[in-house]
């Protein structure tokens, strides 16, 4: 099994303030995903990026793969109430994905 | 209907009871997962099915077996079930085996499962 660490925990900010997560492992991955979950839903692919050092931009959301394809991080400008919710981070090695404990990020009006 | 769709959302039954879980993914993918997910820990994955065959079992006690009888429905059978078990068990599918790294899963919304 390989494990993914993400961090901080928890994550309380207010609305315009920016935010990062981070998912950090010993293991390589092929790829690497974000997802949110909102309460009482599954999680929603984010993104996903399979190039050490690759950054992907979508709208205030930047997401980063290490150049060693070993962590993520998750960067959040101004962020929004509609931004809270758990965002768990997931690897990609063989043919199923290995998830993070995930990131619980609460955005207060 | 489109998207993975699982039912009931909410389930409490007793120790000795005998439930189902139901998952119906009309996006034609081939693979599914059930995974458990419990406050603060990862994703537990459970059981694979691909083509509607079983590629791997994680471990799980024999209290949860799964049942497969196409690539759009899944189900898990519970049974003498204990407190422990109590979280909420999600139902995931990839267009094939290999591919959930770069195309992602679609999730279900999930079953919130409490065992008294």
């Amino acid at each position: 099994t390989q494990l993914l660490e993400q961090s901080p925990q928890f994550l309380s900010i207010q609305e315009g303030e920016n935010l990062t997560v981070y998912c950090n492992s010993s293991s390589v991955f092929s790829s690497l995903q974000w997802y949110r979950q909102e309460p009482g839903e599954g999680p929603v692919l984010l993104v996903t990026v399979v190039t050490g050092g690759e950054v992907k931009k979508l709208k205030r959301l930047t997401f980063q793969f290490g150049d060693a394809r070993k962590d993520s991080s998750l960067h959040i400008t101004a962020a929004q109430p509609g931004d809270t919710g758990l965002y768990l981070c997931a690897g990609g090695g063989d043919y199923k994905l290995s998830f993070g404990a995930g990131t619980t990020v609460t955005v207060r009006a | 209907e489109t998207g993975v769709t699982q039912t009931p959302r909410h389930l409490v039954m007793g120790m000795t009871n005998k439930k189902s879980l139901k998952c119906e993914q009309h996006l034609g993918h081939n693979a599914m997962y059930w995974y458990k997910q419990s406050a603060k820990k990862p994703l537990e994955l459970m059981f694979v099915y691909n083509f509607k065959e079983q590629t791997e079992n994680n471990s799980v006690p024999s209290r949860f077996s799964p049942e497969c009888p196409n690539s759009s429905h899944l189900f898990l059978h519970l049974h003498t079930l204990q407190p422990e078990d109590s979280a909420l068990y999600l139902c995931a599918s990839s267009q094939e085996l290999g591919t959930g790294g770069i195309y992602g899963y679609t999730f279900g919304s999930g079953t919130r499962l409490t065992v008294v």
